[in-house]
């Protein structure tokens, strides 16, 4: 079974400041996604890299894959009230054509206090 | 373009009562489909996967059961509740052997076992 983790579980940081967080696995991934979720809704995709060492950017949000695959970052700039909420990593297993296909990492709850 | 609804959205059972939770999906065609359960801020508890209309894998033992009647619809059932199966459940789908393989949630339906 792949393992994510994510560091740190609790983020609790002033606006404007700057953030990273880590999702770490000892297996290969063939893809990786983040999402993040607000209070009582479902998780809404951010980004999928797929190529090691890939890096994507949306807006203040940098994701990047590791070169091994293995791991990934999503670092904030200048983060927002708006930033807050809980941010989840999935890996792809390699297997391909696996309906099983995600494995999620256990989040990290952020909070931007204005 | 494609989208994904569960209902009812929340939910109170008193244990031993019946559940039937309810997903659909527009927009596309044999999609895999999926029921998470969430704990409170936490990641992501895969229950159940289809691949296609009959077509159930179960990934942990429990109260709980699905059926996939038709191509784009899922539902999540128990005969008699339990107050462990309190939770968040989120219903999601993905392109079939999509690569790289992204998963898309429904709203989520709360669940409260009393």
């Amino acid at each position: 079974t792949q393992l994510l983790e994510q560091s740190p579980q609790f983020l609790s940081i002033q606006e404007g400041e700057n953030l990273t967080v880590y999702c770490n696995s000892s297996s290969v991934f063939s893809s990786l996604q983040w999402y993040r979720q607000e209070p009582g809704e479902g998780p809404v995709l951010l980004v999928t890299v797929v190529t090691g060492g890939e890096v994507k950017k949306l807006k203040r949000l940098t994701f990047q894959f590791g070169d091994a695959r293995k791991d990934s970052s999503l670092h904030i700039t200048a983060a927002q009230p708006g930033d807050t909420g809980l941010y989840l990593c999935a890996g792809g297993e390699v297997k391909a054509g696996s309906a099983r296909q995600l494995t999620f990492g256990s989040g990290t709850q952020l909070t931007v206090l204005p | 373009s494609q989208t994904i609804h569960q209902w009812p959205a929340t939910l109170v059972q008193p244990v031993g009562s019946p559940l039937s939770l309810e997903c659909t999906v527009e927009g596309t065609s044999n999609p895999n489909l999926y029921w998470y359960r969430q704990a409170a801020g936490r990641g992501l508890q895969l229950l159940f996967y289809s691949v296609g209309i009959g077509q159930i894998s179960s990934e942990v033992p429990q109260n709980l059961s699905a059926s996939r009647p038709q191509d784009r619809q899922f539902i999540l059932s128990s005969k008699k509740l339990l107050l462990s199966d309190s939770g968040f459940y989120l219903c999601a789908w993905s392109v079939t052997f999509s690569s790289p393989h992204t998963i898309y949630f429904g709203e989520g339906s709360w669940l409260t076992v009393v």
